[in-house]
């Protein structure tokens, strides 16, 4: 499968725990987003990389959130003191440059109880 | 600022009618780009379409059609003879050349369901 993958699917946590997501993109591409979509909403941008440079964080990443992708490879989305409203789906895309279509990984799920 | 509308929450239809989904979009640039988007209820996105602001042209790929109108900022999708399996929540989004990170900006989405 060529596609972008995104590892654990589900996560089932509680608050104040740490969790972290991975997302590995499709090879040849320079781009990788996060997006966070919550129940009976489109996604919203999270942050992005340009190879490995993180070149942009939305407001809705508090400083609980932090990303990396080393080597401009696989990145990871990581939580820290998780709260209940970080329940989300949480889904990683990747394209080739800036505005070619994204294509984007099944996501994980995080609950929160 | 980047806005997309998609003013029809669900829409029901029976097999082998035709729908379409609604999508009204408002930006200050004038290059952008306009995408569809599918997700079944699986939950991953599929990439339907991708329009360049320049490119006015209607397109049709099998039961699916697309009409661009920029006079009135709207980017619609039609399905033809409707089936079961078209049955997903479809989003439009759009991204635009003032913004570097091309992030793109979805609309809420509008649930399609096709009962037999």
């Amino acid at each position: 499968d060529t596609g972008v993958s995104q590892d654990p699917r589900h996560k089932i946590t509680k608050r104040g725990q740490n969790v972290t997501f991975r997302c590995d993109p499709i090879s040849e591409h320079n781009r990788l987003y996060w997006y966070r979509q919550t129940l009976g909403q489109g996604p919203e941008f999270l942050t992005y990389f340009q190879n490995e440079a993180q070149l942009e964080k939305s407001r809705l990443l508090s400083d609980r959130f932090s990303a990396e992708r080393p080597k401009g490879s696989f990145s990871t989305l990581e939580i820290q003191r998780t709260e209940q409203g970080d329940s989300a789906m949480y889904l990683c895309a990747s394209s080739l440059g800036g505005s070619n279509e994204q294509f984007f990984g099944p996501g994980t799920r995080l609950t929160v109880l | 600022a980047q806005k997309v509308t998609q003013a029809q929450t669900e829409i029901s239809v029976v097999e082998k009618e035709d729908v379409t989904l609604d999508c009204v979009y408002e930006t200050r640039d004038t290059t952008y780009y306009l995408f569809w988007y599918k997700q079944p209820p699986s939950g991953e996105l599929v990439f339907l379409i991708r329009r360049n602001s320049f490119d006015e042209q209607n397109e049709i790929s099998g039961r699916y059609s697309w009409n661009f109108q920029k006079s009135t900022s709207s980017f619609n999708f039609t399905i033809t003879a409707s089936q079961v399996v078209d049955s997903a929540v479809y989003f439009c989004a759009l991204t635009d050349n003032l913004d570097s990170s091309y992030k793109l900006i979805f609309g809420s989405g509008t649930r399609l369901l096709v009962r037999p």
